[in-house]
Formats: C-alpha cells, structure tokens, sequence
C-alpha cells in the first residue's frame, strides 16, 4: 500500500520558536495533503488541505499565519507551527490523497508528529 | 450541515466476544464511508470503506461494516474480538470529493 512518511516523529521546543514538519508521499504523488491535529483522546480535526502549487484551504478557526502550510511538490507538503505556544502543543497528522487509477481517491495517513511546547 | 456520531466511547470485551460499534452519518448526496482504526502508538489504518454495490463490505482482520442507507448508519462488526484489536477506531464518512470527516472515536479495550 502506499506509504506516507511524517518528520520528525516528536519535537520539543521553546515557546516562541518555530516548528517545521514535512509530510512525505514515498511511492506515489499526492496531488493533495491533508494536516490533522489530535488532541489527547479526541478525534482528528482538519487544519488544512493544501493542493501541490497553490494555497492552503484553512478549516475555520485555523489560524494561516500560525500554522504555514507549503505543498511545492507532488510528494511533500510541509506544516510549519510559527511562533509556538503550549497551547500548540498537540499530535499532528498529515493524509495524502492519491490520485490514480481506480484508488477511488483513498487517503492514506502519516505516522504524526507529536510537538511539545515548553 | 456534515456530522458523524459515534455512540461508544469506550467499549471494554473479553476476548472471543462480537463487537459492534456504531457509527451513524448526517450528509446529503452520495457518501463514501470509512472505518479507520489506530493501534496504540500507531497511526491511522484503513480498515475497511463502502463506495457501492453491496453494502455489508469485508475489511482487514475479520472484520465488517454494513451500510444501511434508511439508516445513515455504516456500523463496525467483528464476530470474535482478540486481545490484539485493542485500538481506537473512527468512522469517517466523506461526501463526493470533499474531505474525510472524522467521528470522535470508540476506544476498544479486549481483556485476555
């Protein structure tokens, strides 16, 4: 099956500081890729979808220029959490669609990234 | 408006017991229906999804969901749990060609 890679798998950081976490597609191309947040045992919530070359749709109540989301190639999309708080603090999960023949578009999901914010 | 609604929060089996887990939907149009399960420290899993033809659909590890249209309803069943199916599992329904949208979850505790 396909396989969507997250890294890095766990970060901690300093509040404040900037956080990147790129979401791969290892063996086929994601015309789009979806970022989840999950909060300890709650479901996942849709952040954004991003469409390889152009902007990221937001969920509302998502802040754009907190969470920056760049899908510049058809295999890697990237969620970038922006002057991090601990309220930040949460599991992240991306989804890429694949678009092929007779896939019915299924999504297939990253392994997430847990940020901690201190 | 989308809404997904799953009953269970936590169910708790020993193991060989049938498990049903309910899942049931608000959306207009045509819906593709999805069960994910997450394993303790895993990430997400299909387990099985409907788009059409027959409803009641055959997944991973013995398990199945029926869709019932009447109903809104795309229920999770396994006739014997093992200790292994211990996990968290989401019903996600997705309209056309919009996004997937994610149910709270039911938590699965097998006891051995």
């Amino acid at each position: 099956g396909a396989v969507v890679s997250q890294h890095p798998s766990w970060v901690i950081c300093k509040s404040g500081t900037s956080v990147k976490i790129e979401c791969r597609s290892l063996d086929f191309q994601a015309t789009t890729m979806f970022w989840y947040r999950q909060f300890p045992k709650q479901s996942l919530m849709l952040m954004a979808t991003s469409n390889e070359g152009s902007k990221a749709t937001y969920e509302q109540g998502v802040e754009k220029d907190k969470f920056l989301i760049n899908h510049a190639s058809l295999t890697l999309s990237t969620l970038t959490v922006t002057s991090a708080h601990p309220e930040d603090s949460s599991f992240y999960i991306c989804s890429a669609r694949h678009l092929g023949a007779g896939s019915y578009n299924e999504q297939f999901f990253g392994p997430g990234t847990r940020l901690t914010v201190l | 408006a989308q809404s997904v609604s799953q009953h269970n929060h936590h169910v708790i089996l020993s193991e060989a017991a049938s498990l049903e887990l309910g899942c049931n939907y608000s959306y207009g149009g045509t819906v593709n229906l999805f069960w994910y399960v997450q394993y303790p420290g895993q990430h997400l899993q299909l387990l099985l999804k409907y788009f059409s033809g027959d409803p009641l659909v055959k997944g991973i590890k013995g398990f199945e969901a029926e869709f019932i249209k009447s109903k809104f309803s795309f229920n999770l069943r396994k006739p014997s749990v093992q200790w292994s199916d211990t996990a968290e599992y989401f019903c996600a329904p997705r309209s056309g060609a919009n996004n997937l949208f994610f149910g709270t979850g039911t938590r699965l505790t097998v006891i051995p």
